[in-house]
C-alpha cells in the first residue's frame, strides 16, 4: 500500500507559537485528510484537501500533489490544540483505496504548554 | 445533524467472551467503515460496508472477527472468544458515497480492552 510519512514525530511548544506539521507520501492521491486525535483519544475532522489550500480559523493546510506532500500550519497555539495529528490518504494506484480506505501515518505528537 | 455515533464508548470483557461495537453513520450516510488503532501499528483499515453488504473486508483478521450493516440498524463489529491482543481503539467512519475523492467523517471510538 501506499507509505505516509509524518514529521516531526514529535512537538513541543509555548502557547502563542506557530508551528508546521509535514506529510509525505509514496504515491499520487486522491484523497487527504488531517485528523487531531484529542487527550480522550477522539478522532475529529480538520481537513479534506487533496489538493490547494484550505483555512479554518487558526489552522490551515496545503496539500501539493504532484510533490506528494502536504502541510498543516497551526497558528497562536493553545494548550487545547495539544493531541495527535494524522495525515491519511486514499490512492487510486492501491487496489484497496479504489474502495476508499484510507492509509494513516504515525502521526506527530503535539504538546502545547501554558 | 448529528455526527457519526459509536457505542459503548469504552467496553471491558475478560478473555474468550464476545464483544459487539456499534455504529450508526450520519443521516444520509450509507457506507461504513471500520478501522482499529493499536498502540504500536496505528490506525489500521479493518472493512468497509454499504447497507446489508460486505464490500472490503480484506483488512479485517480472518478469525473471529465479523462485521455487518443490516438494511435497519447500526453497523455492528464483533469479535468471538477475545483475546489480549484485540484491546485497541475501534473507529468508525462513514460516507456519503463510495469512490476516491470522498471524505470519510470518525466517529468517538470504542476503547475495547480484554482482561
Amino acid at each position: 500500500g501506499i507509505q505516509v510519512e509524518q514529521s516531526p514525530p514529535d512537538l513541543i511548544l509555548q502557547e502563542g507559537a506557530n508551528s508546521t506539521l509535514r506529510c509525505n507520501f509514496s504515491d499520487s492521491v486522491n484523497n487527504l485528510q488531517w485528523f487531531h486525535q484529542n487527550p480522550w483519544g477522539q478522532l475529529i475532522n480538520l481537513f479534506y484537501i487533496p489538493s490547494g489550500t484550505k483555512q479554518n480559523g487558526r489552522l490551515s493546510a496545503t496539500t501539493v500533489a504532484t510533490e506528494r506532500y502536504s502541510l498543516l500550519y497551526i497558528s497562536s497555539s493553545q494548550t487545547t490544540d495539544s493531541g495527535v495529528y494524522f495525515c491519511a490518504v486514499v490512492s487510486f494506484t492501491d487496489r484497496g483505496s479504489t474502495l476508499g480506505r484510507l492509509y494513516f501515518g504515525r502521526g506527530t505528537q503535539l504538546t502545547v504548554w501554558p | 445533524n448529528a455526527g457519526v455515533m459509536q457505542n459503548p464508548r469504552h467496553l471491558v470483557r475478560r478473555r474468550g467472551q464476545e464483544a459487539r461495537l456499534r455504529c450508526s453513520p450520519m443521516k444520509g450516510h450509507s457506507h461504513v467503515y471500520w478501522y482499529r488503532q493499536l498502540p504500536e501499528e496505528g490506525l489500521k483499515f479493518m472493512v468497509y460496508l454499504q447497507k446489508e453488504n460486505i464490500i472490503d473486508e480484506s483488512g479485517m483478521p480472518k478469525e473471529r472477527f465479523s462485521a455487518e450493516f443490516p438494511k435497519e440498524g447500526p453497523s455492528i463489529l464483533r469479535i468471538q472468544q477475545v483475546v489480549r491482543g484485540d484491546s485497541a481503539a475501534y473507529f468508525c467512519a462513514s460516507s456519503q458515497r463510495t469512490g476516491l475523492e470522498v471524505e470519510q467523517f470518525f466517529g468517538p471510538g470504542t476503547r475495547l480492552t480484554v482482561l
